[in-house]
Order: C-alpha cells, then sequence, then structure tokens
C-alpha cells in the first residue's frame, strides 16, 4: 500500500496558463475526491468520482474545471485560463467504500497563479 | 444546508495533560458520519477517529476519544496524554450517507508544549 499520490506536488504558473494535476488513489479504491484548501481554511469539496462515473460537482467547479478518471485508475484535475484566484491545495483522497469509510489524503498540489 | 463550525482557531496543552477541541455541526440528514481528521504541518491529513451518528456510544481510539451529544450538534475531540508529535490542524469534518463527501470546519491549531 503506497497510498494517495499526487503530482506534481508544486505548480507555479502565470495568469491564464492552463494546468493539470494528477492523483493516483490506492489501488482497489473504487471512489476519488477532489477538494481545495486555501490557507487557513478546511478544505472544500470539489468533486468525486465512483469508478470512471464523475457523481457530484460542486458548485465552486466552474466551467474552467474539468476532472476525469478515464479507466477508473487515476484522475486528472484541469484548470483552464487560470485566475490569482484559483491559488490553493489541491487534495486527492480515496476511499474503499460508501457510507463512512474512510478517505486517504494524498499531500496535495499546490497551485500558486501569478 | 449543511456546516460544520470549529470556534476554537487555536488550542495549546502541556505533554502528558488533557486537551478538547470542540465541533458543531449542523444539518437536516438523518444518515451521515463524523470525522476528525489531522494535518500535520506539510504533511498529508490523516483520520483520526470517526463517529456514525446513529450510533449512540461515544467513539474512542487509544488516547483519543470524542463526546457525541447529536441532539445539541455536538461533536468534541478529546486527547488525553498528549505527544509532541500531536501538534497539528485538527479538523472536524462530516459525511453524508452514501455519497460520502466531507464538509470541514475551518480547523484548531494545536499547539503542545514540553
Amino acid at each position: 500500500d503506497t497510498g494517495v499520490s499526487q503530482n506534481p506536488r508544486h505548480k507555479i504558473t502565470k495568469r491564464g496558463q492552463n494546468v493539470t494535476f494528477r492523483c493516483d488513489p490506492i489501488s482497489e479504491h473504487n471512489r476519488l475526491y477532489w477538494y481545495r484548501q486555501t490557507l487557513g481554511q478546511g478544505p472544500e469539496f470539489l468533486t468525486y468520482f465512483q469508478n470512471e462515473a464523475q457523481l457530484e460537482k460542486s458548485r465552486l467547479l466552474s466551467d474552467r474545471f474539468s476532472a476525469e478518471r478515464p479507466k477508473g485508475s487515476f484522475s486528472t484535475l484541469e484548470i483552464q485560463r487560470t485566475e490569482q484566484g484559483d491559488s490553493a491545495m489541491y487534495l486527492c483522497a480515496s476511499s474503499l467504500r460508501s457510507r463512512g469509510y474512510e478517505q486517504f489524503f494524498g499531500p496535495g498540489t499546490r497551485l500558486t497563479v501569478l | 444546508a449543511q456546516t460544520v463550525t470549529q470556534s476554537q482557531p487555536e488550542m495549546s496543552v502541556q505533554e502528558a495533560e488533557t486537551v478538547t477541541l470542540s465541533c458543531t455541526y449542523d444539518t437536516s440528514e438523518s444518515d451521515y458520519y463524523l470525522f476528525w481528521y489531522k494535518q500535520p504541518p506539510s504533511r498529508q491529513m490523516i483520520l483520526v477517529i470517526r463517529q456514525e451518528a446513529y450510533k449512540q456510544q461515544n467513539a474512542t481510539e487509544n488516547r483519543f476519544s470524542v463526546n457525541f451529544q447529536k441532539a445539541a450538534k455536538s461533536f468534541s475531540l478529546k486527547i488525553s496524554d498528549s505527544q509532541l508529535g500531536d501538534a497539528a490542524m485538527y479538523f472536524c469534518a462530516m459525511g453524508r450517507g452514501n455519497t460520502d463527501k466531507l464538509i470541514f470546519g475551518t480547523g484548531t491549531r494545536l499547539q503542545v508544549f514540553p
């Protein structure tokens, strides 16, 4: 069990550029979650997948954000035309099942938009 | 709307002493779960303890225990015999039934003094 991994760990980009983050969940976990955490705040839910199906998206996820989990394994989160307000830590978590089962978090990708 | 409130931005405790972190929540759901997560500095978030809302018995995990008051919608975390390694941000979170998307509070930073 290598845990949840996220790449890159840090990303600095200029406003208006596109960025893509990757999350590799624990291998047998069929649920995958994306959260965003800004300084001094708790994580906020963005979206989640069960296998390859994206089942829910937060209103926080504007049309500049898109997430995929093409084969039910790793997931990508893309932000198009980045804005300074997108600067945050993007966290990925995975779990084996629903109904209160533990979510295992990755180390996060810290995005800085200049 | 579902909310989680942590009213203590910072707490401190001496090594070997006991400290209680407060959390209140609001939900109209009957099917939910409550969690305390720990986020050490520059490290990933890990689960400390979880509580099913339908269980009256308070959860315990070694030195960590909760006081779950369902009617008052209160879910506090007690850390006994505090250790230096307990220093971290602690987030209270609520997960709803089948989706398990987590709603987090703003966190409490716990300092442990030798």
